[in-house]
């Protein structure tokens, strides 16, 4: 079965400083990949995808994912975070091109402290 | 466009009782979907429509039943609802084709 991991469950980081979260997907095949965010209080909205072509993809507010195949990552980054980036992120694989189910980790909360 | 839309925003259920969650999206897309949210467990899917007339389960359905009534809207049915219950519903909606979902702003539900 699918699966996503995201192994670090809190992140605590000063503003400015560089931000990178993990994510592990288990499945062999094409996948299609994403990294959410759901800022407090509110909804899920997407940060950056991942279909095909260039592996390392760029999404809003100056994050960053790339996708390495043989390490079956996904890993989202950013330079230099803000106060703003307050939130907890989500790694989501879809295997099944033949429906548009997407597994979710279990999530990273990031505390930026300002 | 207001995107995504859930009613009610919260609601408090004693155990036994029945209610339905409403969702619609108004940007034609195929697709929907109802996760629940539990600290630590990341959204896991309830149940998914894949298109208008079809239903399918997703990793965690027992206890709930659901509705595409029309292309726009699908409603989740919890028939006697159960402490476990107790949770943050998300319905999300996608495009034919493409996989990235959007998401209504959620119902917080407490079942007592």
């Amino acid at each position: 079965a699918q699966s996503v991991s995201q192994h670090n469950h809190h992140v605590i980081l000063s503003e400015a400083a560089s931000l990178e979260l993990g994510c592990n997907y288990s499945y062999g095949g094409t996948v299609n990949l994403f990294w959410y965010v759901q800022y407090p209080g509110q909804h899920l909205q997407l940060l950056l995808k991942y279909f095909s072509g260039d592996p390392l993809v760029k999404g809003i507010k100056g994050f960053e994912a790339e996708f390495i195949k043989s390490k079956f990552s996904f890993n989202l980054r950013k330079p230099s975070v803000q106060w703003s980036d307050t939130a907890e992120y989500f790694c989501a694989v879809n295997a099944d091109s033949s429906a548009s189910k997407i597994i979710f980790g279990s999530g990273t909360r990031l505390s930026i402290r300002p | 466009n207001a995107g995504v839309t859930q009613t009610p925003k919260f609601q408090v259920l004693k155990t036994g009782q029945s209610m339905t969650l409403q969702c619609a999206q108004d940007m034609n897309h195929n697709s929907m979907y109802w996760y629940r949210q539990d600290p630590g467990m990341g959204l896991r899917l309830i149940y998914y429509s894949a298109s208008e007339g079809t239903t399918d389960k997703g990793e965690v359905p027992n206890g709930y039943n659901v509705s595409r009534l029309n292309k726009r809207e699908f409603s989740l049915r919890l028939e006697s609802a159960a402490p476990s219950q107790t949770s943050v519903y998300f319905c999300a909606s996608s495009p034919q084709g493409r996989h990235e979902q959007y998401f209504g702003p959620g119902t917080r539900l407490t079942v007592t």
